[in-house]
């Protein structure tokens, strides 16, 4: 158990609707990303807050955007979804955002399927 | 990011170490190498990193060669339970974001 928790697990929806992933962060860790799986990309980053700021971003959609509130957990919102958004969807936290380098963590991730 | 290339897959023997190499040879002097691994469709899972010198911990040992163009994740006794996707990546820290630049990686299939 890596401390990041992801809700829901499963989501299944239709093209065109919105939804909204959520995650919390081990506890005292500032920093959360969010990383999209999909069979054909493999892992790839999407974007990074750091106490409340977006801090880097990714390959993101458009479509898709993110946030992170002042209790640290981040939500990430995909809208006008397409067939292709299916995927593995995983938030990671870590201690912070720096020149030292710090392990990220990784939760359970959201299967999101897209009908 | 430095770029990484790793086998696509390899077997090892339950109980036996497995070395899993990887190259870097456009790496920078600021950059680290960290090595991650996935189970199944699991969130990816950090195991060990290094700058230049060796490091050890409880799960791995990596080997950076002194040019530091290649590494070398060890698993010291392979079990079942470490069959998985193993990813090796060289990142810089820093102002532009901690962001984890995942390739191919190695698929390692452990077999009794």
């Amino acid at each position: 158990d890596s401390g990041v928790t992801q809700t829901p697990k499963h989501l299944i929806t239709a093209t065109g609707q919105r939804v909204t992933l959520r995650c919390s962060p081990r506890s005292g860790d500032l920093s959360v990303y969010w990383y999209q799986q999909s069979l054909d990309q493999g892992l790839q980053f999407l974007i990074q807050y750091y106490n409340g700021e977006e801090r880097a971003k990714g390959n993101i959609l458009e479509r898709f955007s993110a946030q992170q509130f002042p209790d640290l957990h981040s939500e990430l919102n995909l809208s006008s979804l397409e067939l292709g958004d299916s995927a593995l969807y995983f938030c990671a936290s870590s201690v912070e955002s720096g020149r030292i380098p710090y392990e990220q963590y990784f939760g359970p991730g959201t299967r999101l399927t897209v009908t | 990011d430095a770029k990484t290339t790793q086998p696509p897959s390899m077997d090892c023997a339950e109980g036996r170490a497995a070395n899993l190499p990887c190259n870097h040879s456009t790496i920078s002097g600021n950059e680290y190498v960290y090595w991650y691994r996935q189970i199944h469709s699991q969130g990816p899972q950090y195991i060990i990193h290094g700058l230049k010198n060796n490091e050890t911990n409880e799960m791995a040992s990596l080997i950076i060669t002194e040019d530091r163009k290649s590494s070398t994740l060890i698993l010291p006794h392979a079990t079942l339970r470490d069959t998985a996707v193993y990813y090796c990546i060289v990142r810089v820290d820093g102002a532009a974001g901690n962001k984890l630049t995942f390739g191919g990686g190695t698929r390692v299939l452990v077999k009794p």
